[in-house]
């Protein structure tokens, strides 16, 4: 069974602009979760889906936001990119929310 | 909320066994995660225990669990270089909180 599949990997973009990032969980994983790793901060919860509603949201700013498919496939945007949000972002998915996570490569943002 | 407090390092020689240590704040938390990061890619998930139980044993990992002292253990057995990496101890308690992470050495 293909892992949690995370597009693009790479990203270069400037203060200001935005960036959507997109996740394919494991086929048959209703349940995605998005994390933000930084070296300052660690890995920081920002939301979690299931059958396209968020059922948790981290400690963000609105700038960040995030939906999900009918096919479980999910996609966080971020908006107005600022310094503080180069980081790598990391999503995971499960069979349900009480289930163990799998977790992506990740996506590397670096905002210039 | 939770909060997961790690040991940051950990220098080990090969061969030897290395336990990385984790302390939890939530005793409601319902699993308990030990996931390995190595350079530049996601977290690969290497074992969870259950709340209710004390040892688990998988190969060459065995994690214990004392739910009195909210105290997490992952103990490597015959640590060998591939093992270098960081590793996060995570608490279940939607959603999941981590640790800062311990990198693990391993000195051939």
């Amino acid at each position: 069974k293909a892992g949690v599949t995370q597009t693009p990997r790479y990203l270069i973009k400037t203060r200001g602009q935005q960036v959507t990032l997109s996740c394919s969980p494991i086929s048959g994983h209703r349940s995605v979760s998005w994390y933000q790793q930084t070296p300052g901060q660690g890995l920081q919860f920002l939301f979690e889906y299931f059958s396209e509603t968020q059922r948790n949201k981290g400690n963000f700013p609105g700038r960040f936001s995030g939906r999900q498919f009918s096919n479980s496939r999910s996609e966080m945007n971020v908006s107005t990119l600022e310094l503080g949000d180069s980081a790598l972002y990391l999503c995971a998915s499960n069979i349900d929310p009480q289930e163990t996570q799998y977790f992506g490569p990740g996506t590397r943002l670096l905002v210039l | 909320g939770e909060d997961v407090e790690q040991s940051l390092f950990l220098s080990v020689r090969e061969g030897d066994s290395s336990v990385i240590n984790c302390t939890y704040t939530d005793s409601s938390s319902t699993y308990l995660y030990w996931y390995k990061q190595e350079p530049g890619a996601g977290l690969q998930l290497l074992t969870y225990i259950f709340s209710n139980m004390d040892m688990k044993q998988d190969q060459r990992l065995t994690v214990l669990l004392n739910k009195k002292d909210k105290h997490l253990s992952l103990r490597i057995a015959d640590t060998q270089t591939g093992d270098s990496a960081i590793y996060f101890c995570a608490a279940r308690n939607t959603p999941l909180v981590f640790g800062k992470g311990t990198r693990l050495s391993v000195i051939a």
